[in-house]
């Protein structure tokens, strides 16, 4: 079984660009999740889905950043405009938690975001 | 939040159990310990769970304290792949995961 992939492993950009990070959670997965650590930081969330709707985005910096989960499959990050202290690595993770015992999480890979 | 308290740091040789602790005095009654570990340059990697009783998996042991207010993962035989941060993290139900500094473990052949 396919783990929780990430793209692009790295992404280099101009302060002010655009970037789009793009998770693929474990197949049958309804828990998405999005974490950062950006530099000598601790890993921190940034919002979780269940299937396509936004159950917790307290962890959202700001309004540049936009998260979506069209048809509760695959999930997209955008920063627009980047800035430099976006620079960091994004963890995306799913789970199947659906009540019951504590939920499992299982990571991607992180995607390495550099702003110059 | 619940919080825990960890050591920054622990060192350990090849092949000798390591006993990595955490102290979580504040800890609620429905809360679940998990720990996860992150190796270099991966994303983080769970590793165990558990409410009031020992676990064992495959990699680990959980031992939690009678009061539930401490917890200790147990590394039977280090391995050079086991140096890694692990973090011990509480959590109940679905929820976010609250990522404190962790564990630095480091292992000598």
């Amino acid at each position: 079984e396919a783990g929780v992939t990430q793209f692009p492993s790295h992404s280099v950009i101009e302060k002010g660009q655009t970037v789009t990070l793009r998770c693929d959670p474990i197949s049958g997965h309804d828990n998405l999740y999005w974490y950062r650590r950006v530099m000598g930081k601790e890993i921190k969330f940034l919002l979780h889905f269940v299937k396509e709707s936004k159950q917790d985005e307290s962890g959202m910096p700001n309004n540049r950043f936009l998260a979506e989960r069209t048809g509760g499959t695959y999930s997209t990050l955008k920063v627009q405009p980047a800035e430099l202290e976006d620079s960091g690595v994004y963890f995306c993770a799913s789970s199947d938690w659906s009540g019951g015992a504590a939920d499992t999480q299982y990571f991607g890979p992180g995607t390495r975001l550099t702003v110059l | 939040d619940a919080k825990t308290t960890q050591p920054n740091s622990m060192e350990s040789n090849e092949e000798e159990p390591v006993h990595l602790p955490c102290n979580h005095s504040t800890i609620s009654g429905t809360d679940y310990i998990h720990w996860y570990r992150q190796l270099p340059s991966q994303g983080p990697e769970y590793v165990i769970h558990g409410l009031t009783s020992n676990v064992n998996n495959r990699m680990a042991s959980l031992a939690i304290a009678e009061d539930r207010k401490s917890s200790t993962l147990i590394l039977h035989r280090a391995t050079l792949r086991d140096a890694a941060v692990y973090y011990c993290i509480l959590i109940t139900g679905f929820q976010k995961l609250v990522f404190g500094t962790g564990t630095r473990l480091l292992v000598s052949p």
